[in-house]
């Protein structure tokens, strides 16, 4: 069955440093995949798109990598701030064949920077 | 537009009642999925809309659940009988293409 799998529940680090978080997936061909940024208690918020064919896209203080034959998308936030810590939740869509309709979400990670 | 709007945002009922939902989406978003999440999990998918179409449904929805999108624009998710494993979060999100979603703040259930 269709699965992803985000590296570790938490991830503390403190300001200024990178935080490098993981998400890997199995049984899956996606045509693309994205990073939501989620506060307690309100949806989630979409930060970036990276497609099948891309190797790395970046925004601002964010960088994604997308590696198909690992099955593993990278998410690097530089210098990070207070501000920062949420839960990050990577999604999936059901790729070639399956339905286009909806996205599956890992189960998030949740960052915290401490100043 | 203030993007997508959940009411109520707060829903406290008895086991056994019925409840209803409404998603008001960014109107010129074609595509409305409702999502539901529990405490420590990603959204899992309930059922998604283009236009009026309701094109999927999860296998994991059970027939206690409904969803309507009347004219393509809001729509409402019904849980009739609810129980106690209800009780999540109920996510609306819209988007005109199939990614870049824009989610509402959600409704909470709790089923006493």
């Amino acid at each position: 069955s269709q699965k992803i799998e985000q590296n570790s529940e938490a991830l503390n680090i403190q300001e200024g440093k990178t935080a490098t978080l993981t998400c890997n997936y199995t049984n899956y061909s996606p045509a693309y995949l994205q990073w939501y940024r989620q506060d307690p208690g309100r949806g989630p918020v979409f930060l970036l798109l990276i497609r099948e064919n891309e190797k790395e896209k970046r925004k601002e203080r964010l960088k994604v990598t997308f590696d198909t034959t690992l099955k593993q998308s990278l998410f690097h936030i530089t210098a990070s701030q207070p501000a920062d810590s949420a839960t990050y939740l990577c999604a999936l869509d059901r790729g070639y064949g399956g339905s286009q309709g909806n996205l599956i979400f890992g189960k998030g990670t949740k960052l915290s920077v401490k100043p | 537009d203030t993007g997508v709007s959940q009411d109520p945002r707060h829903k406290i009922t008895k086991r056994g009642q019925n409840v209803t939902f409404r998603c008001d989406p960014i109107s010129e978003h074609n595509r409305l999925y409702w999502y539901r999440q529990t405490l420590g999990q990603g959204p899992e998918f309930l059922t998604y809309f283009q236009n009026e179409a309701q094109l999927e449904k999860s296998r994991l929805l059970s027939d206690r659940f409904s969803a309507e999108r009347p004219k393509g624009s809001f729509s409402t998710l019904e849980i009739q009988r609810t129980e106690q494993g209800d009780s999540a979060m109920y996510l609306c999100a819209s988007s005109p293409r199939g990614y870049g979603y824009t989610f509402g703040s959600g409704t909470r259930l709790t089923v006493v």
